[in-house]
């Protein structure tokens, strides 16, 4: 089964960029979303489409995807972006995967 | 503005069958292009999906449940229901349902509040 890894952790102090990274066979060539999770929330769509970002979420959020690794980077990280970040790919094959998600800690 | 709910009971005990339903709105599963979904997320640990339906009925499973699950849409009342057999306690979880987007990009655009199932004798 396909299969998506991300680190669990990553820290950033407030004002610096974070980069969180999710790596999978080919993952290029798949349609990647990234979502982001609050404690006892629901996870709150923040990119798809590998760079879209959705109506609301702001401009600091971006995406890329290429090769075996989608990224999420945070510009001028806020404490409010501390939460956990899901990576989630889908293609005809596999359908819906998960990546493992990632702490993000903003110190 | 969509929004989507899920019900169902909190406590059930092992080897019975779990049942749920996804009650929403501000969409229809009648509409080309659009599916529901079910993922669900065990207590501290990651999000896992479950299975999709889509307007058109086509039905998809994760692999390493499948024989374990079933979903069904009423699209008249607006629901979607997912049976999950043989319940364990290793099942315990919260369980999301979620609108299915699959034009420019293929995601879950909304979540539902997600229901807390525990697993106990």
């Amino acid at each position: 089964s396909y299969e998506l890894t991300q680190p669990p952790s990553v820290s950033v102090s407030p004002g610096q960029t974070a980069s969180i990274t999710c790596s999978g066979d080919k993952l290029g060539n798949k349609y990647t979303c990234w979502y982001q999770q609050k404690p006892g929330q629901s996870p709150v769509l923040v990119i798809f489409a590998d760079t879209k970002r959705p109506s609301g979420i702001p401009e600091r959020f971006s995406g890329s995807n290429s090769g075996n690794t989608a990224t999420l980077t945070i510009s001028g990280t806020q404490a409010m972006d501390e939460a956990d970040y899901y990576c989630q790919a889908w293609d005809i094959s596999t359908d819906v995967v998960f990546g493992g998600g990632t702490k993000l800690t903003v110190l | 503005q969509i929004t989507l709910k899920e019900s169902g009971p909190t406590l059930v005990k092992p080897t019975q069958t779990l049942t749920l339903t996804c009650t929403f709105s501000g969409f229809s599963l009648s509409t080309s292009g659009v599916g529901v979904g079910w993922i669900r997320q065990p207590p501290g640990k990651a999000l896992e999906w479950l299975a999709l339906i889509y307007w058109n009925d086509d039905k998809r499973y994760s692999p390493s449940l499948k024989s374990r699950l079933t979903i069904t849409k009423d699209t008249s009342e607006n629901q979607v229901v997912l049976t999950m057999t043989n319940m364990d306690p290793v099942d315990t979880a919260t369980y999301y349902c979620a609108h299915w987007h699959r034009v420019g990009g293929y995601y879950f655009a909304y979540w539902g509040q997600g229901a807390l199932v525990t697993v106990s004798s």
